[in-house]
């Protein structure tokens, strides 16, 4: 499967854990966005990475949340001390190196569904 | 701040009819505009883009329309089928560096 690839699918905290979302973009893209969707709404941009750069994070949050996208491995969205609210769907997606106004796309991963107890 | 916006959160469409789905946004700067569709417990796929510079693109049953002095674009589905019914949303991007998304029309096509 040369998709985009995001683990675990499921994922259940008690609040105050931390949560590890890990996402493999698809082969020879190198660009990197993560996406939060809350229940009954729509995609929320949180972070965009390439290699080793964080290149807007306008979307997360100030605290507890942190992106990286190492030279080697795979994308990490880190959420530390989990609140219920954090509950939602987390997908991380891909676009090629020259991102997004070249291929007019990103592609999804099947997203990680975070639940806090 | 809710720069795209797709005001119906459901539609339901008889089989083999059109669909239309709306979108409207806010941002002058937005050059690029995109519809995903979603099923549940999956990830959106790309469904078909426009460029600013176009007014109409069509790729099979689906055609996209914008009207940037109106700031509103739509897609059309036609004929509808049942497989198309799914979560549509639209998107758009300035400057190349991120997606704003709406929060998506529910379509059911009925048969």
């Amino acid at each position: 499967n040369a998709g985009v690839m995001q683990n675990p699918r499921h994922l259940v905290r008690r609040r105050g854990q931390e949560a590890r979302l890990r996402c493999s973009p698809m082969k020879g893209h190198s660009h990197v966005y993560w996406y939060r969707q809350l229940p009954e709404e729509g995609l929320k941009f949180m972070v965009y990475l390439q290699k080793e750069n964080i290149i807007d994070e306008s979307g997360m949050p100030k605290e507890r949340f942190s992106a990286e996208f190492p030279k080697e491995g795979p994308s990490i969205l880190r959420i530390q001390q989990v609140v219920r609210g954090d509950s939602a769907a987390y997908f991380c997606a891909s676009s090629l190196n020259t991102g997004i106004s070249n291929t007019g796309e990103l592609f999804f991963g099947e997203g990680s569904r975070l639940t806090v107890l | 701040d809710q720069q795209v916006k797709q005001n119906s959160p459901s539609l339901s469409v008889q089989e083999g009819r059109i669909s239309i789905l709306n979108c409207d946004y806010t941002n002058s700067m937005f050059d690029y505009f995109l519809w995903y569709k979603k099923y549940p417990a999956e990830g959106p796929t790309f469904l078909i883009s426009i460029s600013s510079i176009k007014d109409k693109n069509e790729d099979g049953r689906f055609t996209v329309f914008l009207n940037k002095s109106a700031k509103h674009l739509s897609l059309h589905i036609v004929p509808s089928q049942p497989g198309d019914s799914a979560v549509y949303f639209c998107a758009a991007s300035a400057g190349a560096q991120k997606l704003v998304f709406g929060q998506g029309t529910r379509l059911t096509i009925n048969p």
